[in-house]
Formats: structure tokens, C-alpha cells, sequence
């Protein structure tokens, strides 16, 4: 069974800047989710996809998008970068969007916008 | 006021102590609860579930109580490679998951 994988591992970007961000689901899971984590923090919401449609966002602004794909792999998108969007991306797969099944990580992409 | 918090921590403990952590929810609709765990510079990884009734996982206990919004994981016999970040969670029913902030665990030899 292939666990949930992200690239890039690391990026380095400029303020302004847009940044596309991808992401593995595990096998068998249709539900993507990802989340920001800054640093000494706890990760954040940000959205949810199931069955390549948006299904519960948190308080990240418009600027912040994704997209699932028919595999079930996804990308996060940020536009116009600023400095405080430096954190850990985080995405999460698990086997349906109920809420009751367990979440699991991939390893993370660590962004700076410089 | 957070939805999820946790002790602030850092806890730092000898090998062998027990350690308790306490973590509380503001959303009622909340209805199921984890353990992650998260090493430095790491993704989170489950530790365990939470339920109503309790539930041990070797030297880890995991208690919830609806009644207080509170949750607990008791660590016993605290080995060198406890040492982590711990996040509480909470899921509302269909909707995404609420991390606390964490708490950091060092154990020392």
C-alpha cells in the first residue's frame, strides 16, 4: 500500500509569486485534505476534496485554491505569495469524507516566500 | 477562544515517569477525537482514537468525556522515543479536523 506523497519537499519563493503544490493520495482513498502549518503550531484547515469537488474550506482567503483530479491526487495553489504564507503544507487522505475515518499525512512541502 | 486546546507544555520528564496530557473542545458537534503524534520536522502520525469508553494501546491511555469537552493521553513508563509534539484533534461529523496547538514532550536519560 503506497502512503500519501507531496512534492516538492522544499520551495523557496518571492512575495507575489504563485506556487502550485502536489499531492499523492494513499491507495483506496478518494478524500483530500490539506493544511498549513506554521511554525510552533498546530495545522490548520484549509480544504477538503472529495470526488474532485470542494467539500468544507477554513478561514484561508480566495487566494488559496486546489483542484482533485480523477485519481484522487491533488494540488494546492497560492497566489500572490506573501510573506506569512511561509509554513508547512500538509495534506491528508483518508477513505471517505464522513469524518470519522482517520486522516493520513504525507511529509509535508516547507515553503518560504522570501 | 481556540476550538481545541491543549497544555502548553513543554513537558520534560524522566525515562520511566508517567505523563498526562489534557486537551478541551469548545464545539459540542465535535464527534470524534485523536492522538497525532509529530516529530520535529515531521508529518503527524496517528497515535490512536479516542472513545467514550476509554481505550489502551500498550503503554498509551486515551480517555474522552462529552460531558466536560475534556480529552486525556496518559503516557506510561515514558521511553526516549516518546519524545514528540502531541496533537489533540477533533472532527466534526463530515467537516475537517481541529488541531490543537500541541504539546511538547521531551524525556530525558
Amino acid at each position: 500500500e503506497t502512503g500519501v506523497t507531496q512534492s516538492p519537499t522544499h520551495l523557496i519563493k518571492t512575495r507575489g509569486q504563485q506556487v502550485t503544490l502536489r499531492c499523492s493520495s494513499q491507495s483506496g482513498h478518494n478524500t483530500v485534505s490539506w493544511y498549513q502549518q506554521a511554525l510552533g503550531q498546530g495545522p490548520q484547515f484549509i480544504f477538503q476534496y472529495y470526488r474532485e469537488e470542494e467539500n468544507g474550506r477554513g478561514n484561508f482567503p480566495p487566494r488559496f485554491s486546489g483542484l482533485q483530479f480523477p485519481n484522487y491526487s491533488s494540488e494546492l495553489n497560492v497566489n500572490a505569495l506573501e510573506l506569512d504564507d511561509s509554513a508547512l503544507y500538509l495534506c491528508a487522505s483518508s477513505r471517505d469524507s464522513a469524518g470519522e475515518e482517520t486522516q493520513y499525512f504525507g511529509p509535508g512541502t516547507r515553503l518560504l516566500v522570501l | 477562544r481556540k476550538e481545541v486546546e491543549q497544555d502548553p507544555g513543554p513537558f520534560n520528564v524522566p525515562e520511566g515517569a508517567t505523563v498526562a496530557f489534557n486537551c478541551t473542545y469548545s464545539n459540542s458537534a465535535s464527534q470524534s477525537f485523536f492522538w497525532y503524534r509529530q516529530d520535529c520536522r515531521k508529518e503527524p502520525k496517528l497515535l490512536m482514537s479516542v472513545y467514550s469508553s476509554g481505550n489502551e494501546d500498550g503503554r498509551f491511555t486515551a480517555q474522552l468525556n462529552r460531558a466536560s469537552q475534556y480529552i486525556s493521553l496518559l503516557i506510561r513508563d515514558s521511553k526516549l522515543s516518546d519524545s514528540a509534539t502531541y496533537l489533540c484533534v477533533g472532527n466534526n461529523y463530515g467537516q475537517n479536523f481541529v488541531f490543537g496547538p500541541g504539546t511538547r514532550l521531551s524525556v530525558l536519560p
